[in-house]
Order: C-alpha cells, then structure tokens, then sequence
C-alpha cells in the first residue's frame, strides 16, 4: 500500500537554482529514503535518513525529517542539467518493505 | 551499473502468449523483490523473496508467477497478460529484508513491457 505521497508532482527550474520537494507519510517508520529516476530507467538510492535523525546531508542534497508532521523535505542546492529525473521517497516503517510514492518530476532548464 | 541486470529491457506481447522477465544480481544479496511502475502511479511492490522463500505475495494476479532458483535470479512468468498489465518491471535486491535502519535497495534497469 502506498504510503509516501510527494509533492508536488512536478517542478521546473533554472540550471542553478535550488529544487525543493516535499514527502509525506502515514504511519510510525524506521526510516526514510529518497531515490532518483532518470527516464526509462532503475531507482538509484540518494539518502537515508533514520527516524531519530532530523537533517542529513550528501553533497549538493539535504534531506530533513519532521516525525511529528510525518513529513520529509529533499533539496538539491545549485540544481544542474544532470539533476533532470523523478524523485521518490520510500518509507520503511518496520514491515520488511519499502512503500513508494509516485514520485516529483524535476526539469532544470539550461 | 548496479549491480542487477533485467531481461529483455523492453518486451511486446499479446494476451494470449507465455513470457518470462529475468533478473540477475551480482551482488550477494539475499533478498530480491518485484515492483511495478505504472505511469503517474506509486511503485506497486509484487513479490519478496528472501533467502529463495516468497515472503510477500502483495494480491497479484495469478497470471504473474514469480520463481526463484536460487538468491541471485528471479524470474517472473507472464500468462495471459491484460493490456493494462502494460508497464515497468522493476526488479530490485537488498542485502536483507528491508528493515534494518541500513537498508537500501537496488534496482534494475526495468523490463518495459507493453500487452496487445
């Protein structure tokens, strides 16, 4: 059952600029996971950020968890071309699977 | 590269015919799980196999039948297929059952299949 919700569904923005995307969940989890999609192909895993943590950080992303809102927030500082991809969070919330939203698309125009 | 390669990357089939969808990891997982994409739609989590034992069957139709020799191949055997059946196949494997604060899952490139 889905239980990561993103939003919004989609979002475009100059080379340069910061994207920023929201998750929201349902129940209690053990922790929260963002992935990428380039067009056509796999997930590839970005960030983990654990129940207990509030911010993380890898590179050019920022990840934050607000437990008590059930809600996580994913920022791609000094966006790039490359950046151009869906984003999805993925929520673990202890029952040995991950539940996926649909995911935000991001376009980051030259 | 991750690790996990899926075959055919891209699948045409009528309703009537038999296929099967392979997935390989080299990665000495021991656990390794079928989702399906569907445009605008969550990943749809299909099956969990852990250590070659089915420990999720999500209320698949019967005309998907997962297999699983052995910790390193799944295959998923199509039948009798429906047009919105139509979709990516995503395979993906982790080093255990995904409830660990570490856990992280690998994924295929996707079989892109599409039902007539």
């Amino acid at each position: 059952s889905q239980q990561g919700e993103e939003d919004p569904q989609a979002l475009s923005i100059q080379e340069g600029e910061n994207a920023t995307m929201n998750c929201s969940y349902k129940t209690s989890i053990n922790n929260l996971q963002w992935y990428r999609q380039n067009s056509g192909r796999g997930l590839v895993h970005l960030i983990l950020i654990r129940s207990n943590e509030r911010e993380k950080h890898s590179g050019r992303l920022r990840v934050t968890l607000d437990t008590s809102k059930k809600s996580s927030s994913l920022l791609i500082t000094a966006s790039r071309a490359a950046d151009t991809a869906s984003y999805f969070c993925a929520t673990d919330a202890g029952d040995y699977k991950l539940s996926f939203g649909a995911g935000t698309t991001v376009t980051v125009r030259a | 590269e991750t690790g996990v390669t899926q075959t055919p990357r891209h699948l045409v089939m009528g309703m009537t015919n038999k296929k099967s969808l392979k997935c390989e990891q080299h990665l000495g997982h021991n656990a390794m799980y079928w989702y399906k994409q569907s445009a605008k739609k969550p990943l749809e989590l299909m099956f969990v196999y852990n250590f070659k034992e089915q420990t999720e069957n999500n209320s698949v139709p019967s005309r998907f039948s997962p297999e699983c020799p052995n910790s390193s191949h799944l295959f998923l055997h199509l039948h009798t297929l429906q047009p919105e059946d139509s979709a990516l196949y995503l395979c993906a494997s982790s080093q255990d059952l995904v409830d660990l604060n570490t856990g992280e899952l690998f994924f295929g490139e996707g079989s892109r299949l599409t039902v007539l």
